[in-house]
């Protein structure tokens, strides 16, 4: 059974950071691309970041990118985001998501159960 | 950049079809492929439809994916409506043109 367990959330005021953890469990973690996926609460989903099985291909959103790092370690079948700069509008809930495929532009088969980052002083 | 749109809600009753839209704004929806996934209330999406009309293991065959050129849409399409189904469902697809992955609005599903 394909499990993604996301940690790491919390409240954290603007303009400091976070990183966010996800453990994967139940499939060959190195063979597939992983995203991270918001949602801030009460509308709809946001893709945040891509991840290659590699490490080799990394894609972000304009919302986040030169603020977020996505990241993976195969050894510990773990993925990351490390946000920065954070804002009040980063407030969401952060979904870790599998992708179909070893590129990550196959689409997304899995879920995490999310994780609320939320930005304010 | 293009926008996938979808309507904002629907509803029908038990038993009954409905069909959930997700238009392309720009480029030609069979440029890639489309899927959608299924969120209920108060938990995180599933996959239901991916590479547009493949079904997700284990999901029921009243979910069925297809895309139309003509209306440059891909569209959902629900059949033997159950309360179970009363959900939030969403569109995807990816802009190679711009290496990022693009998220319709979301459609409420209300099974009356």
């Amino acid at each position: 059974e394909v499990q993604l367990v996301e940690s790491g959330g919390g409240l954290v005021q603007p303009g400091r950071s976070l990183r966010l953890s996800c453990a994967a469990s139940g499939f060959t973690f190195d063979d597939f691309a992983m995203h991270w996926v918001r949602q801030p609460p009460g509308t709809g989903l946001e893709w945040v970041a891509g991840i290659s099985w590699n490490s080799e291909t990394i894609r972000y959103a304009d919302s986040v990118r030169g603020r977020f790092t996505i990241s993976r370690d195969n050894d510990k079948n773990s993925l990351y985001l490390q946000m920065t700069s954070l804002r009040p509008d980063d407030t969401a809930f952060y979904f870790c998501a599998k992708d179909r495929a070893f590129t990550g532009t196959t689409g997304i088969d899995y879920w995490g159960q999310g994780n609320l980052v939320t930005v304010s002083s | 950049n293009f926008m996938l749109t979808q309507p904002h809600s629907v509803s029908e009753s038990p038993g009954e079809t409905v069909t959930i839209s997700c238009t392309r704004s720009s480029g030609r929806i069979a440029s890639n492929y489309v899927q959608w996934y299924q969120q209920r209330p108060g938990t995180s999406p599933t996959t239901l439809i991916y590479e547009d009309n493949q079904r997700h293991s284990g999901v029921p065959d009243r979910f069925s994916g297809s895309v139309d050129s003509s209306s440059n849409s891909a569209s959902l399409t629900i059949s033997g409506l159950q309360t179970e189904d009363e959900a939030d469902y969403y569109c995807q697809c990816y802009d190679g043109d711009n290496q990022r992955w693009v998220f319709g609005g979301g459609t409420k599903l209300t099974v009356l």
